[in-house]
């Protein structure tokens, strides 16, 4: 077992312009969840998925981002229209249902320019 | 309203001794988790330790163990024998409700320094 992996690890693009991120998770785990950091503050939730469902979504996502899981096992984060404050850390972590810990992967680290 | 606060933007400590991280914690939820994770400069988000809300005894994990007071809703991390190592980022936070994991609630961390 790897491990959540992320890709990619960094990505620098400019304001206006569409990215997405991918994540692995455990290949076993069923719940994925994505969270955006920024700097000096802890990890913020913005969604998460059970398989391929979206169960939850945070008021910070708004309608330039969406996320995917379309087979219950990898996800896509997609931010359109990028803006400076969209520039984070964007986290994610899986875990098994009815266990309570949440294993994150290294994260993708976002600047807008 | 912020349900973790930990009012501790940094520490130090020397290497070998203890140190305590301070989290506080505001729920009305019954059923609830706590948990420490440690975020060195590479960025990844290392699982400590939890604490649930109904366990009657603190949990410990090697040289961690979680303080829990429920009356006062703290939930410090105790690091005993400090390494250099251990220098990073701290973060405590919160799963509300019934069963398994849901989102977690984030406090704002504590950078810990470890001095030789």
């Amino acid at each position: 077992d790897t491990g959540v992996s992320q890709n990619p690890r960094h990505k620098i693009t400019k304001r206006g312009q569409n990215v997405t991120f991918r994540c692995d998770p455990i290949s076993e785990h069923n719940r994925l969840y994505w969270y955006r950091q920024t700097l000096g503050q802890g990890p913020e939730f913005l969604t998460y998925f059970q398989n391929e469902a979206q169960l939850e979504k945070s008021r910070l996502l708004s309608d330039r981002f969406s996320a995917e899981r379309p087979k219950g096992s990898f996800s896509t984060l997609e931010i359109q229209r990028t803006e400076q404050g969209d520039s984070a850390m964007y986290l994610c972590a899986s875990s098994l249902e009815n266990s309570y810990e949440q294993y994150f992967g290294p994260g993708t680290r976002l600047t807008v320019t | 309203a912020q349900k973790i606060t930990q009012t501790q933007p940094g520490m130090f400590v020397q290497e070998k001794e203890a140190v305590t991280l301070d989290c506080t914690y505001d729920t009305s939820d019954q059923s609830y988790g706590l948990f420490w994770y440690k975020q060195p400069s590479s960025g990844e988000m290392i699982f400590l330790i939890y604490q649930g809300s109904y366990d009657e005894q603190n949990a410990t994990e090697g040289r961690y163990s979680l303080n829990f007071q429920k009356a006062r809703k703290s939930a410090n991390l105790v690091i005993s024998a400090s390494q250099l190592g251990d220098s990073a980022m701290y973060f405590c936070a919160m799963r509300e409700g019934q069963g398994g994991s849901e989102k977690l609630v984030f406090g704002k961390g504590t950078k810990l320094t470890v001095n030789p």
